[in-house]
């Protein structure tokens, strides 16, 4: 298994700033997953991040938008750039441990922008 | 990647057996069948999951038949702490990682 947790737990922002959510997992993984889950809707996946190569991104999700480190096998970030009100949402993280079937996720980012 | 299909909702009372089917009619041969659990304000938690026939474990069963194009989540003597979003996945063996989630399915569970 693994425990994970996200910094901040929510946050209101205004229009046109941005915010770096952090992801921290209590063990090494390779792959960690960055998800967003509007109100009321279902997970979409944002992009896959890996340790030393570039992330993944998903079909309408791109870099400049939301850029994402991973500087080492314990931690990631992801900043959401100019946001607007359409950004308001809640990101996760997530990792694969445990086996390569089981997916953990934190307890994710609740945001506000107005 | 197969695409999943699962009731919008269900309600249900406490002390009863919920059984939430999903349909997965295009899956693939080396596809497995994974389930997640969703409270308001978490993350998905993983519950079961399966290739074939019935896995069961301390928290759920679930069922496959022969032909893998559903499978059931058997939730037994649901509780208030079961309501929640049950998300249907199906996803390959090898290869991609990342999950794709659908719709899901809300439970609620009444006193």
């Amino acid at each position: 298994s693994a425990v994970i947790s996200q910094k901040p737990s929510r946050d209101i922002c205004q229009r046109g700033t941005s915010l770096t959510i952090q992801c921290q997992v209590d063990s090494q993984v390779t792959m960690m997953f960055w998800y967003r889950q509007q109100p009321g809707q279902s997970l979409t996946l944002i992009a896959t991040a890996n340790q030393g190569s570039e992330a993944t991104y998903e079909s309408g999700f791109v870099i400049d938008k939301f850029p994402i480190s991973r500087p080492n096998l314990t931690f990631s970030t992801l900043t959401v750039s100019n946001m607007s009100p359409e950004d308001s949402s809640i990101y996760l993280c997530s990792v694969e441990a445990g086996g390569p079937d089981e997916q953990y996720f934190g307890p994710g980012t609740r945001l506000t922008v107005t | 990647l197969a695409k999943t299909t699962q009731p919008i909702s269900m309600d249900s009372y406490e002390g009863q057996e919920v059984n939430i089917t999903c349909s997965h009619n295009n899956i693939a041969t080396n596809d497995y069948i994974t389930w997640y659990q969703q409270f308001p304000s978490q993350g998905p938690r993983f519950i079961i999951q399966g290739y074939k026939t019935k896995v069961t474990n301390e928290v759920a069963s679930l069922f496959i038949p022969a032909d893998r194009k559903s499978s059931t989540l058997s939730l037994p003597r649901v509780s208030l702490s079961d309501t929640a979003v049950y998300y249907c996945l199906v996803r390959r063996g090898t290869g991609r990682r990342a999950l794709t989630f659908g719709s899901g399915t809300r439970l609620q569970v009444q006193p």
